[in-house]
């Protein structure tokens, strides 16, 4: 079975610190890997996303790291706010016609003043 | 900006009865999707739609239906619902096939089976 295994669980951070959220990945037919944000309240929206032909990419304060030989990729916010404070989800899919997206079980990170 | 809007944001039912959960998009997109979500198991895939009439089962379709008559609307069905169906239910929506394509959720249906 497709699996995408996220960790921690949840995560404290304070203010201005770098919290780093885990995921890996078993399908190497994978090869588009989102992250999507959720807010209490309300649905998931996607934040950032990644192809495997790079091994970073950085929008703002957030950056994905990926590591294709350990199937890895990895979730860094820098200069952390307590406004992104909220659940993070990573996913996988392939591009092919009819994929559907593979999330992890969650990360939920608070971010204190 | 993409609109998804599920009609309940609270749900209460009992066992046994038939529940139907509905979901809108405003933006003309091709695919729309079910999901459950549940604390500690993350977004599991109930059901998917790439057209209208057309569904695919997703990784959990057991216990639901889905229906979808019209391009912008998308139905959940419990059809006779149990007490492990209690879950947040999200609805998203997107333009074409393909894994790549960015989904757009709705808010979520709280639903409680009694």
């Amino acid at each position: 079975q497709q699996q995408v295994k996220q960790s921690p669980q949840s995560l404290i951070v304070q203010k201005g610190g770098i919290p780093i959220i885990n995921c890996a990945y078993e399908n190497t037919a994978f090869d588009y890997f989102p992250w999507y944000q959720q807010f209490p309240g309300k649905g998931p929206a996607l934040l950032i996303a990644i192809r495997p032909d790079v091994s970073e990419k950085k929008e703002g304060r957030f950056t994905i790291s990926f590591n294709k030989s350990a199937k890895q990729f990895s979730l860094h916010i820098m200069d952390s706010q307590p406004g992104d404070s909220a659940t993070y989800f990573c996913a996988a899919s392939t591009l092919s016609g009819y994929s559907t997206l593979t999330f992890g079980k969650g990360t939920m990170l608070l971010v204190s003043p | 900006d993409v609109k998804v809007t599920q009609s309940s944001r609270y749900l209460v039912k009992r066992t046994g009865e038939k529940v139907f959960l509905e979901c809108v998009q405003d933006m003309d997109h091709e695919n729309m999707f079910w999901y459950r979500q549940d604390p500690g198991l993350g977004l599991r895939l109930i059901y998917f739609s790439y057209d209208v009439k057309m569904k695919e089962k997703g990784d959990i379709p057991e216990g639901y239906s889905v229906s979808r008559e019209k391009k912008e609307r998308f139905s959940l069905i419990l059809e006779s619902a149990s007490t492990n169906q209690t879950s947040m239910y999200l609805c998203a929506s997107s333009l074409y096939q393909g894994g790549n394509q960015p989904q757009h959720f709705g808010d979520g249906t709280r639903l409680s089976i009694l």
